[in-house]
């Protein structure tokens, strides 16, 4: 079975200032997706961004990238010139490619983030 | 921009009534799923639903929990009688189908369910 980890409940960053939250996962697939997920107080859980994993190149999306380690299994976020906005949790989350259609996603345990103005 | 919606955002309820979560998916998609997320706990997958069936569900799915996509654009979770270890956070999701190895699942705000 896949399992994400995320071993920082917690994260607290200066406004403008960069951070970075950690993820893990586990599976015997080559082909999945990862994805980061942002749930604001207002409980909307949002993408933020995808990576495919046959990709080597990190996704990038605006203030937003990725570093994606294939065999090291891990994958995280990087947020860079924080906003007071990017305050919120963030969910590491993992589907297999091809699943029957049917894609269920897999979540870590989230990180809330601070930032601090 | 679209979005998936969910009602009420929280229901309280008493030990072993029944409860129905509502949710309207995108008008587009073509698949649904329900999620759980116990306070403090991983978001956790419960089901997932396409032309009208169950596609996959999971341990916690159980006799319990039905699903139903009533009339085209609810789409529904009913838990039969609660139990205390039923609240939680309860997240639907939709997506379109159209490209199913590339399209992202987008997801309602939740419906906190409280079982006294």
């Amino acid at each position: 079975a896949q399992t994400v980890t995320q071993s920082q409940p917690e994260m607290s960053v200066q406004e403008a200032e960069t951070v970075t939250l950690s993820c893990t996962y586990d599976t015997s697939e080559s082909d999945y997706y990862l994805f980061w997920y942002k749930q604001p107080p207002s409980r909307q859980m949002i993408l933020v961004i995808r990576q495919e994993a046959y990709k080597q190149q990190n996704a990038t999306e605006n203030r937003f990238s990725v570093n994606f380690q294939k065999a090291a299994k891990s994958f995280s976020l990087k947020i860079s010139d924080s906003q007071l906005g990017d305050a919120a949790m963030y969910f590491c989350a993992y589907r297999r490619t091809n699943s029957g259609g049917y894609q269920k996603v897999t979540f870590g345990t989230g990180t809330k983030l601070q930032v601090i103005p | 921009e679209p979005e998936v919606t969910q009602t009420p955002s929280h229901q309280v309820t008493q030990m072993g009534q029944e409860v129905i979560l509502r949710c309207v998916p995108i008008s587009n998609h073509l698949y649904f799923y329900w999620y759980r997320q116990i306070l403090g706990q991983k978001v956790e997958f419960l089901v997932s639903f396409y032309n009208n069936e169950i596609s996959e569900k999971s341990e916690i799915f159980d006799d319990q929990f039905s699903v139903e996509r009533p009339d085209g654009s609810n789409f529904t979770l009913k838990i039969r009688s609660t139990k205390l270890e039923d609240s939680a956070m309860y997240f639907c999701a939709s997506r379109t189908g159209f490209f199913p190895s590339t399209d992202t699942q987008y997801f309602g705000p939740g419906t906190r369910l409280t079982v006294l």
